[in-house]
């Protein structure tokens, strides 16, 4: 069965970095778009990125120019390295699989998530 | 506060029908995007519920329902079961934001 699997969340300081790491089975990670979302504490979904099979990123705003999102195909795992992090970050990270359509793609499946805290 | 307007909660009693709404706007909806809804359990994976404004993937009931009109859409979901409490998350493609958006998400209360 087709799964993705998310680690590398923790506790860290406003400013500091982190990079999460979703391994997946069953499917190609280069061969799909693959996207990371996030929930922040009582809150709802908010995208972060999401990275094309051809190689190409898009970032919400509030994340653009701290987090990047990357792939390593030897190791079908997808990455999304966080820097410059802020309380707002405090949030469960999810990786998910794109389906592209034509009307605007969706995600159909998910991790279990993540857990980043910022927080001195 | 998120660019799709949901109702922060609904509730039904066990075999009636609920209908949850998500609103959006002319850079979502009005310019001809589709919406999909998720279904999330707190500590679990969100699972994909509908796609494509009224298509259900494999293994969910046909209870559930989803359609769009315009800048609205609504899930419906009939026979209402315990199973189905949850919380509820609407999704589109906002071509000013150029990115996907999240309604607020919907808690569903089976009494």
């Amino acid at each position: 069965e087709l799964q993705l699997v998310e680690s590398g969340g923790g506790l860290v300081q406003p400013g500091g970095s982190l990079r999460l790491s979703c391994a997946a089975s069953v499917f190609t990670v280069s061969s799909n778009y693959m996207s990371w979302v996030r929930q922040a504490p009582g809150k709802g979904l908010e995208w972060v990125s999401l990275i094309y099979s051809g190689g190409t990123t898009s970032y919400a705003d509030s994340v653009k120019g701290r987090f990047t999102i990357s792939r390593d195909d030897s190791k079908n795992t997808l990455y999304l390295q966080m820097n410059s992090l802020r309380a707002e970050d405090t949030a469960v990270y999810y990786c998910a699989r794109v389906l592209p359509a034509l009307r605007g793609d969706y995600f159909d499946y998910w991790g279990q998530g993540t857990l980043v805290t910022v927080s001195s | 506060q998120s660019v799709l307007t949901q109702p922060p909660s609904v509730s039904g009693a066990p075999g009636q029908r609920v209908t949850i709404s998500c609103t959006g706007s002319s850079s979502n909806f009005g310019a001809g995007h589709d919406v999909h809804w998720y279904q999330h359990l707190p500590g679990t994976a969100p699972k994909l519920l509908i796609y494509g404004n009224n298509n259900r993937p494999s293994g969910v009931p046909d209870r559930f329902s989803g359609s769009k009109s315009g800048t609205s859409a609504s899930l419906a979901i009939t026979g209402l079961q315990a199973e189905d409490e949850a919380d509820y998350y609407c999704q589109s493609y906002d071509s000013s934001l150029s990115g996907s958006v999240f309604g607020g998400g919907t808690k569903l209360t089976v009494l």
